[in-house]
């Protein structure tokens, strides 16, 4: 079945710092890829997406690329801030899922100043 | 952007009490709800999957009588606790989705964090 998996947190890292959150993942077919932010208290936002192969995501000065030979979705962060500490999860959808996703662990975030 | 609405985002009840979460969708039809639950520092786990109109299908080693869940119009989905326990003490998030055109993403609501005293 499909599966993902993560990075095992917590990430702690310093203002400013770079930040990659490692995801690789298990499907049949061509699944689509997310990244979901969740911060303390709430529910779950989406950060990005990609669809297709060698696609990147990107919001807020997130990114993430498509790997369909490594089947990969990294996540990464130039120069992270204090208010991007959160729990990161990513999720894949498969085509014929009724657009239901399977997520990662989620890994736990923590920026200091 | 798509809004899903979650209430109450906080319950603390006693023991045997049922509790009604609310799940809508503010702007779009969902044709589609989902039902989660998040034990503390642990991902999300599937409980439901509901479709306007139709029975919720429930994930392996969900008690179906113990979580009911409606969803009887495009805007409004319910999942109720009944009888709760302390055990059923968790954090519960909704999320919904339309299925055309097809690859919508889900929009998640912000969660009701529940505690059976």
């Amino acid at each position: 079945g499909d599966s993902v998996t993560q990075m095992e947190g917590p990430v702690t890292l310093s203002e400013e710092a770079f930040l990659t959150i490692n995801c690789t993942y298990t499907a049949t077919g061509y699944p689509s890829l997310f990244w979901y932010v969740q911060y303390p208290g709430e529910g779950l936002q989406l950060l990005l997406k990609a669809t297709k192969a060698d696609d990147k995501g990107s919001n807020k000065g997130f990114e993430a690329t498509y790997r369909k030979e490594t089947t990969s979705f990294h996540l990464e962060k130039g120069s992270v801030q204090v208010s991007d500490s959160a729990v990161y999860f990513c999720a894949l959808r498969t085509n014929n899922a009724g657009n239901m996703l399977t997520f990662g662990g989620g890994t736990r975030l923590m920026v200091k100043p | 952007g798509a809004v899903v609405s979650q209430h109450p985002s906080r319950v603390i009840c006693k023991s045997g009490t049922s509790v009604k979460i609310e799940c809508r969708s503010l702007d779009f039809q969902a044709t589609t709800m989902f039902w989660y639950r998040q034990f503390p520092k642990q991902s999300l786990m599937l409980m439901a999957t509901s479709n306007e109109g139709s029975k919720a299908t429930y994930e392996q080693g969900v008690e179906k009588d113990k979580f009911l869940i409606n969803h009887a119009s495009l805007t409004l989905s319910t999942l109720t606790v009944t009888s709760a326990h302390p055990e059923d003490s968790s954090f519960y998030i909704c999320s919904a989705t339309f299925t055309f055109p097809s690859n919508q993403p889900q929009h998640f609501g912000d969660g009701t964090r529940l505690s059976i005293l």
